[in-house]
């Protein structure tokens, strides 16, 4: 099935340093999100962009929808402890039977204090 | 507002048996997907219901079937388990239907011997 290729696979970044991570495709998305998954958790939804070009802030965290609607990007600015987990983009088409989510494969964050 | 209820959260199964997971979505969601993390592929699409119908399926053997009740809440089931049916599955719900912002469950961690 589709895949989305999402980069880099893991990260160590030193308490207070931004961070950024990035997700492509072969293929158009008409909607890009981004989730979180905490060891023993689900995952929890941290933004969505649902418009080409589209720029949007939540706290810490910025994500962009590429202009080409085939990319996404995620930014989190001065990174604290509890911003350690999996990071994962998600890509949604429209259309009849095509709305589930393609997931990356995920951005291990491990912060150091 | 209590979240997505999973059971149960761990279960071992042997080879060649069948389990039954079960999904309670948050009050007034009407639409419950699950998915199937693992590490090599990640989080793969099962399917997707609303108002007790199967809006969608992904690509899984007939061994994997689902329902959904009169108040939302969903099964799904596994038939014939294979050492590769070890994962966490995950179910999420949302207030209507084709949307990518989902409210996942915990999982429930599928243990095959």
């Amino acid at each position: 099935g589709q895949q989305l290729n999402q980069s880099p696979q893991s990260m160590f970044i030193q308490e207070g340093e931004d961070v950024s991570m990035n997700c492509t495709s072969s293929s158009i998305f008409n909607t890009w999100l981004w989730y979180k998954q905490d060891p023993g958790e689900g995952p929890v939804l941290l933004i969505a962009l649902y418009k080409a070009g589209e720029l949007t802030s939540n706290g810490r965290l910025t994500a962009q929808f590429g202009i080409t609607r085939k990319d996404s990007f995620l930014n989190i600015s001065a990174s604290i402890p509890s911003d350690v987990g999996i990071y994962f983009c998600a890509g949604q088409r429209s259309g009849a039977g095509s709305y589930q989510l393609t997931f990356g494969k995920g951005t291990k964050l491990s912060v150091i204090p | 507002k209590a979240g997505v209820t999973q059971t149960p959260r761990y279960l071992i199964k042997t080879r060649g048996q069948q389990v039954t997971l079960s999904c309670s979505p948050i009050s007034g969601h009407r639409s419950v997907s699950w998915y199937q993390q693992t590490p090599g592929q990640g989080l793969q699409f099962l399917f997707e219901y609303f108002s007790e119908t199967q809006r969608n399926k992904g690509n899984f053997p007939g061994r994997f079937s689902g329902r959904q009740f009169s108040n939302s809440r969903s099964e799904m089931n596994v038939s014939t388990l294979e050492l590769g049916d070890s994962a966490l599955y995950l179910c999420a719900s949302s207030f209507g239907i084709n949307t990518g912002e989902l409210f996942f469950g915990e999982g429930s961690r599928l243990t095959v011997l």
